[in-house]
């Protein structure tokens, strides 16, 4: 099965810029899908198709995906920022979706 | 606005089985995929199943083929995962999700199966 890897933690200091990576094989070839988990609470779609932002969530998240890895960034990051955040893509050869491990951010 | 509210969950035995429900309400429930993923205690997120808008086509995680059955009743609005056989490694808070296209735009708050003798 297709496997996402992901960075177990990052950390930032608040006002500065957070890069989460996913990787996996020939990652160009799917769309990419992140969303943010703060604790407690049910997960929230924050980028899809690899660089477009659902309404309502701010311009300082952003995504992009040119080779490898995908990459979740976020601008001027505040304490509300920290969470786990899971990339997500979606198996069309075997009709499954595949999330990554999540990546803690701890903001410092 | 989209909601979607899951419920069904509980304390079960080892072998037993449970049926989870989610209600939708704020869109058109019969032209949107729905899924259902789960979340072990302090784990990862773990895509379990997909049932398209119809309910014609399924699509089930290989570790719970067999076992879980998703369906739903579009006159209720409501999507079903019926848990058969239970087991301890399916502890895991399940959410709902509404499809769009290849990603999930919409969660339910989640309900929490334990599975413990």
């Amino acid at each position: 099965s297709y496997v996402l890897t992901q960075p177990p933690s990052v950390s930032v200091a608040p006002g500065q810029t957070a890069r989460i990576t996913c990787g996996g094989d020939n990652i160009a070839d799917y769309g990419v899908h992140w969303y943010q988990q703060k604790s407690g609470q049910a997960p929230v779609l924050v980028v899809y198709a690899d660089s477009d932002r659902p309404s309502g969530i701010p311009e300082r998240f952003s995504g992009s995906k040119s080779g490898s890895p995908a990459t979740l960034t976020i601008t001027r990051v505040e304490g509300g920022d920290e969470a786990d955040y899971y990339c997500q893509v979606w198996d069309s050869s075997r009709d499954q979706g595949v999330f990554g491990g999540g990546t803690k951010l701890t903001v410092l | 606005e989209v909601q979607l509210l899951d419920s069904g969950g509980g304390l079960v035995q080892p072998g037993e089985s449970l049926r989870l429900s989610c209600g939708a309400s704020g869109f058109d429930f019969s032209t949107y995929a729905m899924n259902w993923v789960r979340q072990a205690p302090g784990k990862g997120l773990e895509w379990v199943s997909l049932i398209s808008g119809g309910g014609g086509t399924t699509d089930y995680a290989d570790s719970v083929k067999g076992r879980f059955t998703i369906s739903r009743d579009n006159s209720k609005n409501t999507l079903y995962l019926q848990i058969d056989n239970l087991r301890a490694d399916d502890t895991a808070v399940y959410y709902c999700a509404k499809s769009d296209r290849y990603w999930f735009d919409s969660w339910g708050q989640g309900t929490l199966v334990t599975v413990s003798a």
